[in-house]
């Protein structure tokens, strides 16, 4: 399996732009879960998803922030409109439950916003 | 408040050095306690992996240690390489099971270099 596959890996726009960050789980995994990283406040969990539904969004920071997951292969980060404090590396990570429940991260999205 | 604190942020050695990182813990009850290697503009990857029953986990040159008792887990790093430079995150994941939760506690992590 080639892993957790996010796109894209650099994006750099103006403040107030649509940002969308997209995620490929690993097949099979029935949890998926972004997260942000700064240097300042470490791995924040912004949202998760079991079977394609949204389980918990108490972390996403405001409404300009969504998520979805159309498909178990699937899952988008939307910002918008974006503000420089949005600025962050951005993960995405997919896990079994069952057994470790071992989260497998993807590469990241490091969004840097003007 | 579950909390996870490491220590120290950073650190330098010298390559062939043997160091030991450390992680305090609030987390209770939890299920396991991770640890992840982080190199730099990738994503972190699992090192090891203890229940709350174990007391040490080795993984090569890594080795896990846990003090239920005390909070306490340790990382040493034996024998250094420059390729072990990188984040190192401790993270406790609650026993939430029954209330339909499922968020991992993650420290800020050490950040080790690791000089020729």
């Amino acid at each position: 399996d080639a892993g957790v596959i996010q796109s894209p890996r650099h994006e750099v726009t103006e403040m107030g732009q649509e940002v969308t960050l997209r995620c490929k789980p690993i097949s099979g995994h029935d949890y998926l879960f972004w997260y942000r990283q700064t240097m300042m406040r470490g791995l924040e969990l912004l949202i998760y998803f079991n079977n394609n539904v949204p389980i918990d969004d108490s972390g996403m920071p405001e409404d300009r922030f969504s998520a979805k997951m159309p498909n178990a292969s699937f899952s988008t980060l939307k910002i918008q409109p974006s503000e420089p404090r949005d600025s962050a590396v951005y993960f995405c990570a997919s896990s079994i439950i069952e057994g470790t429940g071992e989260l497998f991260f993807g590469e990241g999205s490091r969004l840097t916003v003007l | 408040k579950n909390q996870v604190e490491q220590s120290p942020q950073s650190l330098i050695i010298l390559e062939g050095k043997n160091c030991t990182l450390q992680c305090n813990y609030t987390v209770s009850p939890f299920s396991n306690l991770r640890w992840y290697k982080q190199d730099t503009g990738r994503g972190p990857v699992s090192l090891t992996i203890m229940t709350f029953s174990e007391n040490t986990k080795s993984n090569g040159r890594y080795t896990a240690t846990l003090d239920a008792d005390t909070k306490q887990s340790s990382l040493h790093i034996t024998a250094s390489q420059l390729s072990d430079s990188a984040s190192y995150i401790c993270v406790v994941i609650p026993l939430h099971f029954t209330s339909g939760t499922y968020k991992y506690i993650f420290g800020t992590g050490t950040r080790l270099k690791v000089l020729a």
